[in-house]
């Protein structure tokens, strides 16, 4: 079974540009999760949704950053324009369903990431 | 709020046995994650512990949990060089979708 698949896998673009994230989930998974990774940090939660609904964007920069999940299956995050600060990993995930019940796992499959550099 | 305090680096020698080591704080928390960042890669869950439970095992495998402390450890029996990599302790509090994860230890193996 193929795993969460994100691309480009690395990109390197100059402050100011746009830039965005691709990201397939794992086939049968309703729940779709972005985070950011910063270097020497774990992962931090942007943007989660259920089929395609954005259910939790709390922490996503939304002046710039945005994203959506069309048809519930794929996903792009995108940020315009892209700063400095924004240089991190960017991880997409992917859960088997959303509703939580006490004592659900839930277990979360991370993609591989997109290594955004800003210059 | 919640929060998981990790060490950054551990070193071993390959052969020995590895004790990673993570405090939280939330004490709803009802699992408890490690997951393994190879370079390049995402993260591959390892295991996880249900809050009710005070031991697994799995391989080469160990978790134990302390409630009482908060404190969290992963054990990786006879540490090979493959198991070089960084290793993240998270909580999921009880009804919540998404874990909080620790800045990572990064196990080091060498000959």
């Amino acid at each position: 079974e193929a795993g969460v698949v994100q691309s480009p896998r690395y990109k390197i673009i100059e402050k100011k540009q746009p830039v965005a994230f691709w990201c397939n989930p794992i086939s049968g998974h309703n729940t779709l999760y972005w985070y950011r990774q910063n270097l020497g940090q774990g992962p931090e939660l942007l943007i989660r949704y259920e089929n395609e609904e954005a259910v939790d964007d709390s922490q996503l920069p939304k002046d710039r950053f945005s994203a959506e999940r069309l048809k519930g299956v794929d996903s792009t995050l995108k940020i315009q324009p892209a700063e400095l600060g924004d240089s991190a990993v960017y991880l997409c995930a992917s859960s088997l369903e959303g509703l939580i019940r006490q004592g659900d796992n839930n277990e979360q499959f991370f993609g591989p990431g997109t290594r955004l550099t800003v210059l | 709020g919640e929060d998981v305090e990790q060490s950054l680096f551990l070193s071993v020698r390959e052969g020995d046995s590895s004790v990673i080591n993570c405090t939280y704080t939330d004490s709803s928390s009802t699992y408890l994650y490690w997951y393994k960042q190879e370079p390049g890669a995402g993260l591959q869950l390892l295991t996880y512990i249900f809050s009710n439970m005070d031991m697994k095992q799995d391989q080469r495998l160990t978790v134990l949990l302390n409630k009482k402390d908060k404190h969290l450890s992963l054990r990786i029996a006879d540490t090979q060089t493959g198991d070089s990599a960084i290793y993240f302790c998270a909580e999921k509090p009880g009804g919540s979708y998404i874990p909080t994860f620790g800045r990572g230890t990064s196990l080091i193996v060498h000959p």
